[in-house]
């Protein structure tokens, strides 16, 4: 069965900062591995994907993401943070082939200027 | 181009009643699918559709039913509306791998 940890419910970082918001997961295969953010009373928006290649993808935003195969995780990342980042941030998991995503609880970023 | 329309934005039920939830996308996507957001819970799978004409149950089906009415349209039935259906619901639309998302239908049931 798949699924996704997201060990933090809120991360709290000083505006200009850098930001990491954790995902770690779980598969039975290789994983299609998706990060998307959700602004308040607003529906999810995707910022970046992994499917294969470049451990380091990078997306919107200015964020980007890091796959390790070894520790199964696919961290978010971004140098400096913006007050504008506060929202709710999801890790997903797709398995190669599946059809089926599955989504972590989500993770509440603030950024305090 | 308004990607993925869900309706209504918003509605009350009484625990008992029966609603459908509409989501419609214009892009020509195949794959469609339902979720539920609660707090802490991240999304949960209701359903799915891979393709016109097929429907096939996610993580919680129970108490919905789904339609796949054509290409565009995915709705999502509540036949008798319980407590524990109170959540938002989510429809989104599957390119290649990566999902487009409604605004979402916030269901209070009371």
């Amino acid at each position: 069965a798949q699924s996704v940890a997201q060990p933090e419910d809120q991360v709290n970082v000083a505006e200009g900062n850098p930001l990491t918001v954790k995902c770690t997961y779980s598969v039975s295969g290789n994983p299609y591995l998706f990060w998307y953010v959700q602004y308040p009373n607003r529906g999810l928006q995707f910022l970046l994907k992994y499917i294969t290649g470049d451990n380091l993808v990078k997306g919107s935003y200015g964020f980007e993401a890091e796959f390790n195969k070894s520790q199964t995780s696919f961290h978010l990342k971004k140098p400096s943070a913006l007050v504008s980042d506060s929202a709710l941030y999801f890790c997903a998991v797709r398995v190669q082939y599946g059809q089926n995503f599955v989504f972590g609880p989500g993770t509440r970023l603030s950024v305090l200027p | 181009n308004a990607g993925v329309t869900q309706t209504p934005k918003f509605q009350v039920l009484k625990t008992g009643q029966s609603m459908t939830l509409q989501c419609a996308q214009d892009m020509n996507h195949n794959s469609m699918y339902w979720y539920r957001q609660d707090p802490g819970m991240g999304l949960r799978l209701i359903y799915y559709s891979a393709s016109e004409g097929t429907t096939d149950k996610g993580e919680v089906p129970n108490g919905y039913n789904v339609s796949r009415l054509n290409k565009r349209e995915f709705s999502l039935r509540l036949e008798s509306a319980a407590p524990s259906q109170t959540s938002v619901y989510f429809c989104a639309s599957r390119l290649l791998e990566t999902q487009y998302f409604g605004p979402g239908t916030r269901l209070l049931v009371l």
